[in-house]
């Protein structure tokens, strides 16, 4: 079974609203990492939390880690119609393996 | 920046041709992974590479097999192509050791289809 879970699958919001995803995992980790994916492209790293790490920044991204309740969310401020796009949560613990979730399908309208 | 590169953006093939996808990076990676990529399901890994010549089987490989005789090529085989591998297939290079902490570098996938 994956590891990661993304709560909601789609979300749909005004452009500079906010936007929130839930990622939840079953097992001990030693990072998550929040990927985005255009449609019809790769997987794009947006930011990468440690597992002794509670809450990361990068730009309008914001990401926090809760080991304790096995869950981690990404905001992203003032979202734009450009932020339209797939958001994946993966897991990476101890080997080679990261472990993807199913996505989050964000819409933001202009 | 990192780039990975594969072959073919789409690719048509007919059932039983053995397919070759190719996928190359240009950053003296470690790691180099193929995942397939289907509605619903999120990446599922089918193998995976962390120095050339060597290869693990991910959590599909049934169906196929991959080669890596040099450091910057990773390349998937579909032994006997069949309908049910119609799918995105992504790969990816990551540098560093087990358990480290860097990031999947993507190539923007390959879009199969088999009639």
């Amino acid at each position: 079974s994956q590891q990661g879970e993304e709560d909601p699958q789609a979300l749909s919001i005004q452009e500079g609203e906010n936007a929130t995803m839930n990622c939840s995992y079953k097992t001990s980790i030693n990072n998550l990492q929040w990927y985005r994916q255009n449609s019809g492209r790769g997987l794009v790293h947006l930011i990468l939390i440690r597992s002794n790490e509670r809450e990361k920044h990068s730009g309008r991204l914001r990401v926090t880690l809760d080991t304790s309740k096995k869950s981690s969310s990404l905001l992203i401020t003032a979202s734009r119609a450009a932020d339209t796009a797939s958001y994946f949560c993966a897991t990476r613990a101890g080997g080679f393996k990261t472990i993807f979730g199913a996505g989050t399908r964000l819409f933001v309208k202009a | 920046d990192v780039k990975v590169t594969q072959s073919s953006r789409y690719l048509v093939k007919r059932t039983g041709e053995k397919v070759f996808l190719e996928c190359v990076q240009d950053m003296d990676h470690e790691n180099m992974f193929w995942y397939r990529q289907d509605p619903g399901l999120g990446l599922r890994l089918i193998y995976f590479s962390y120095d050339v010549k060597m290869k693990e089987k991910g959590d599909i490989p049934e169906g196929y097999s991959v080669s890596r005789e040099k450091k910057e090529r990773f390349s998937l085989i579909l032994e006997s192509a069949s309908t049910n591998q119609t799918s995105m297939y992504l790969c990816a290079s990551q540098p560093g050791r087990a358990g480290g902490h860097q990031p999947q570098h993507f190539g923007d996938g390959t879009r199969l289809s088999i009639l």
